[in-house]
C-alpha cells in the first residue's frame, strides 16, 4: 500500500523558531489532513484542507493544499514547548477506504 | 459525549492466544476504521466499515477479523496472535467521507 512521503523525519529546534514540514505523493488526493499525536494518545486533527490551492490557518499553524493535489505543507510559527509531538499528514481520495498516512515528523523543542 | 473510546488500553498476549479489541463511538458516525501503528511506519488501515453490518479489508487485513453488529461498535479480533501483531491499534470514525476522522486513544498490544 502507498504511504505518503513526509519530511523531515525529525526536527530539533529552539523554542520560538518557526517549523515547516511537508508531504508529497505520486498520486492525487481530494483532501489533505494534518494530525498531531502526543505520547500515549491518538492522533488529533489540526487542520483539514479540501480544495487545491487552499491555505488554511489555525492559530500559529498554517497548512496548504498543493495546487497539483499531490502535496501539502504545514508551518508552525513561534514554536512553544507544547508543540512537541509527532505530526502526521494524511490524504483522502474521498472513498470509504480510510486515510493514507505519512510516516510522521517528530518535533523536539529545546528550551 | 465521549467521542471514540477503545478497550482495553493495554494487553499482553502469548503467541496463539485470541482476543477482541472493542471500539465504541457515540457520535452516530457511519464509517469506522481500525488502523495499526508501528514505529517508523505511520498508521496503516486494517479493516473498515461503511455502516452497520458491513466490513471491508484495508491495506493489512491478514490475521485480523472485524464485526460491526451495532452502529456504534466496531470489533477487531485476533484469532491466533503472532509477535508480528505487536503494535498500537487505533480506531477512528467519521460521519461522511468528506469529513475528518476522529481517533480513539489506542490499544497497546504486546504479543510474546
Amino acid at each position: 500500500g502507498q504511504q505518503l512521503n513526509q519530511s523531515p523525519q525529525s526536527m530539533f529546534i529552539q523554542e520560538g523558531e518557526d517549523v515547516s514540514m511537508n508531504c508529497t505523493s505520486s498520486s492525487i488526493f481530494n483532501t489533505w489532513l494534518w494530525y498531531k499525536q502526543d505520547p500515549g494518545e491518538g492522533p488529533v486533527l489540526l487542520i483539514a484542507l479540501y480544495k487545491a490551492g487552499e491555505l488554511t490557518s489555525n492559530g500559529r499553524l498554517t497548512a496548504q493544499f498543493g495546487i497539483t493535489r499531490k502535496d501539502s505543507f504545514l508551518n508552525i510559527s513561534a514554536s512553544i514547548p507544547s508543540d512537541v509531538g509527532i505530526y502526521f499528514c494524511a490524504g483522502s481520495r474521498g472513498g470509504a477506504d480510510g486515510l493514507t498516512f505519512g510516516k510522521g515528523t517528530h518535533l523536539i523543542i529545546q528550551p | 459525549n465521549a467521542g471514540v473510546t477503545q478497550t482495553p488500553k493495554f494487553r499482553v498476549l502469548k503467541t496463539g492466544q485470541s482476543m477482541t479489541l472493542l471500539c465504541a463511538q457515540d457520535m452516530n458516525h457511519e464509517y469506522m476504521y481500525w488502523y495499526r501503528q508501528d514505529p517508523g511506519m505511520g498508521l496503516r488501515l486494517i479493516h473498515y466499515s461503511v455502516g452497520e453490518g458491513t466490513t471491508a479489508k484495508g491495506e493489512v487485513p491478514d490475521g485480523y477479523n472485524v464485526s460491526r453488529l451495532k452502529k456504534q461498535n466496531f470489533l477487531l479480533g485476533l484469532e491466533s496472535a503472532a509477535p508480528s501483531q505487536t503494535s498500537v491499534y487505533f480506531c477512528a470514525s467519521t460521519n461522511t467521507l468528506l469529513e475528518t476522522q476522529y481517533f480513539g486513544p489506542g490499544t497497546r498490544l504486546l504479543v510474546l
